[in-house]
């Protein structure tokens, strides 16, 4: 059964504070994904990765970054939060970048002040 | 730029009734369409999917229907029932091979008793 695991389910940060989140899947799946939600948007892709060490832009990238250093740990990083930032975050995984299916982690809800 | 547009937004059935919901899309080259159900407070799961050689697939009380030429994919519930009220999620994936999916807005399906 697959494990798609997140650091927080909730946080709350301040304006300019630098937040991570944190994404860890126990499946030995290649590929991951940073996805946020807001009512009436879907699911919006904001970064994924390929492979350790490898990143590539999704849809709205801008104000987030993220790191790959090892396969089964995909981070999202905040440089300088903004209150229109608060939203629902989601991390994915898939087994390979030709396999469809994924597998989404329960989330975390971070609210900006 | 690749785009799937989902319809309605929201949708209120008595238990019982059938329900559908709606999904266009733009990369006439995707190939693979999932639909993924996110309970309240609870992660999306992939509920069925389907691929662009075949036009319907059927399990139990969903369906899947894909038309190609109209670039046009729907869900089917029959015999609602309470449980599956939820936001339901169309999506398709991305022609360029990194197992990027593009989801639609999202469709909250309310199943009254």
């Amino acid at each position: 059964d697959v494990k798609v695991t997140q650091s927080s389910r909730y946080l709350v940060k301040r304006t300019g504070e630098k937040v991570f989140l944190e994404c860890v899947q126990d499946m030995d799946h290649e590929n991951m994904f940073w996805y946020r939600q807001d009512p009436g948007l879907g699911l919006r892709l904001i970064y994924f990765s390929y492979d350790v060490k490898m990143k590539e832009k999704g849809d709205i990238p801008e104000g987030y970054s993220v790191s790959r250093e090892k396969k089964e740990r995909f981070s999202l990083i905040l440089e300088s939060a903004s209150t229109n930032q608060t939203s629902m975050y989601l991390c994915a995984s898939s087994l390979y970048k030709s396999t469809d299916t994924q597998y989404f982690g329960p989330g975390t809800r971070l609210t900006v002040l | 730029g690749e785009n799937v547009e989902q319809h309605p937004s929201t949708l209120s059935v008595q238990e019982g009734d059938s329900a559908v919901i709606k999904c266009t899309y733009s990369d006439s080259a995707s190939n693979y369409f999932p639909w993924y159900k996110q309970e309240l407070g609870k992660r999306p799961q992939l509920i069925i999917d389907i691929r662009s050689n075949v036009g319907e697939k059927k399990d139990q009380r969903i369906a899947v229907t894909l038309n190609k030429t109209a670039k046009h994919f729907s869900l089917h519930i029959t015999e609602t029932q309470p449980e599956d009220s939820a936001v339901y999620f169309c999506a398709a994936r991305s022609s360029s091979n990194t197992g990027k999916l593009i989801f639609g807005q999202g469709t909250t399906l309310q199943v009254k008793p």
